[in-house]
């Protein structure tokens, strides 16, 4: 029974470049969470999705963040014209609901150069 | 106010001994309560779950609730070097989203 998917484990980018990163959920679960965690500090929620809808997105920037999960395939993370300031852990979790247990998945360390 | 508080710590505790982790919430209405492991580099990892007052015992841990006082609390006995990690607690709020603290540094002292 996969657990959360995370891809890639790690990804480096240039200034300006656009960063992709993709979380499948456990197998049952429509609830995906974004969280961005920089070194040392805590987790921050960035944005909760259900299949094809953003519920909640207050922890995204105004710009150049976007977040899908479309009815087939992963969430979808994107950072576009990134920065260095971008550069953290990002994780993904799923839930069968709101209010249940998250699971995360391995996250993606992304870099920006 | 911050929605859920912890000591941020490092909690520097000896082998072998109970490991005390606290953590405290302003949402009254909460009804679900989590405690997550992270080790260093490594996604954070649920350990216990909570829903009502009182003790919860799982192996080595414990989880206690008191939905009165507003506070959570971790338990670890019997402490082992690789119980060393960041314990996050986590509290839904309204909306049924859940909140993450910054997380308690435990340092088990060989």
């Amino acid at each position: 029974n996969a657990g959360v998917m995370q891809n890639p484990r790690h990804l480096v980018r240039r200034r300006g470049q656009e960063a992709r990163l993709r979380c499948s959920p456990m197998k049952g679960h429509s609830h995906v969470y974004w969280y961005r965690q920089l070194p040392e500090e805590g987790l921050k929620f960035m944005v909760y999705l259900q299949k094809e809808n953003i519920i909640d997105e207050s922890g995204m920037p105004k710009e150049r963040f976007s977040a899908e999960f479309p009815k087939e395939g992963p969430s979808i993370l994107r950072i576009q014209q990134v920065v260095r300031g971008d550069s953290a852990a990002y994780f993904c979790a799923s839930s069968p609901h709101p209010s249940y247990e998250q699971y995360f998945g391995p996250g993606t360390r992304l870099t920006v150069t | 106010q911050k929605e859920v508080e912890q000591n941020s710590g490092p909690l520097s505790v000896p082998e072998g001994a109970i490991a005390s982790l606290n953590c405290t919430y302003s949402d009254r209405v909460s009804q679900s309560f989590f405690w997550y492991r992270q080790y260093s580099g490594k996604s954070p990892e649920l350990i216990m779950s909570i829903y009502s007052n009182g003790d919860k015992e799982d192996g080595r841990f414990t989880a206690q609730l008191n939905k009165a006082s507003q506070y959570v609390s971790l338990l670890i006995r019997d402490s082992q070097p690789s119980d060393s990690a960041t314990y996050l607690c986590a509290v839904t709020v309204k909306d049924d989203k859940i909140i993450f603290g910054k997380g308690t540094r435990l340092h088990i002292l060989p």
